[in-house]
């Protein structure tokens, strides 16, 4: 099905590790973002990308990162995990922008431990 | 700060029963979006309104968008429990750092 398709589903990590979590999209879209989802805030965004090759911060930025090789695949990246990550992670994609409402993945729940 | 404030919180009904949830700002906003999040799953896209005072209606559910556009609401008729889940508005604001800005969600249930 086509989509947003985000991995792994959970994982647990133990302070100071890295990881990177994968999200590819096939429907061409040229817009994808990072979001943040903690109980009662809402969400947050981390990162996001307007085509292949540019990627700018959002919100919290802080203890990411992110590339866009290829219009298909925006990975985020955590160096050093803090229990402050602790989150769940959504991808999403836009056709061209913010007016267009996004279509997410269904997540990346993150515990740091 | 921008702000798009949801409320209810946290709201539980009987099947049958109307509802209504109120989105709002003190920013302006160019569109609108609402969508319906379930447990273990992304947010999915119910509508996106743009023109303020527009209204559009999807089954049982009606969208309005403010006629200044620093507002919305999304009414349920007839509740069901498949309506179970995270309202979540967000909108692209007209200025300001960040451009899209999602509320804080109502979680609705929905009991049979």
């Amino acid at each position: 099905n086509a989509g947003v398709t985000q991995t792994p589903k959970f994982r647990i990590l133990k302070i100071g590790q890295s990881m990177t979590l994968q999200c590819t999209q096939d429907m061409n879209h040229n817009y994808m973002y990072w979001y943040r989802q903690d109980p009662g805030m809402g969400l947050k965004l981390i990162y996001y990308s307007v085509g292949a090759g540019i990627t700018d911060k959002g919100e919290v930025p802080n203890g990411y990162n992110v590339s866009r090789s290829t219009t298909e695949d925006f990975p985020l990246r955590l160096e050093l995990a803090a229990p402050s990550q602790t989150s769940v992670y959504f991808c999403a994609s836009s056709y061209k922008g913010l007016a267009y409402g996004y279509t997410f993945g269904s997540g990346t729940r993150l515990t740091v431990v | 700060t921008q702000l798009l404030e949801q409320s209810p919180q946290f709201l539980s009904i009987q099947e049958g029963e109307n509802l209504t949830v109120y989105c709002n700002s003190s920013s302006v906003f160019s569109s609108l979006q609402w969508y319906r999040q379930e447990p273990g799953e992304g947010p999915v896209l119910l509508v996106t309104v743009v023109t303020g005072g527009e209204v559009k209606k999807l089954k049982r559910l009606t969208f309005q968008f403010g006629d200044a556009r620093k507002d919305s609401s999304l009414h349920i008729t007839a509740a069901q429990p498949g309506d179970t889940g995270l309202y979540l508005c967000a909108g692209e604001v007209v200025s300001g750092t960040y451009k899209y800005i999602f509320g804080t969600g109502t979680r609705l249930k929905v009991l049979a």
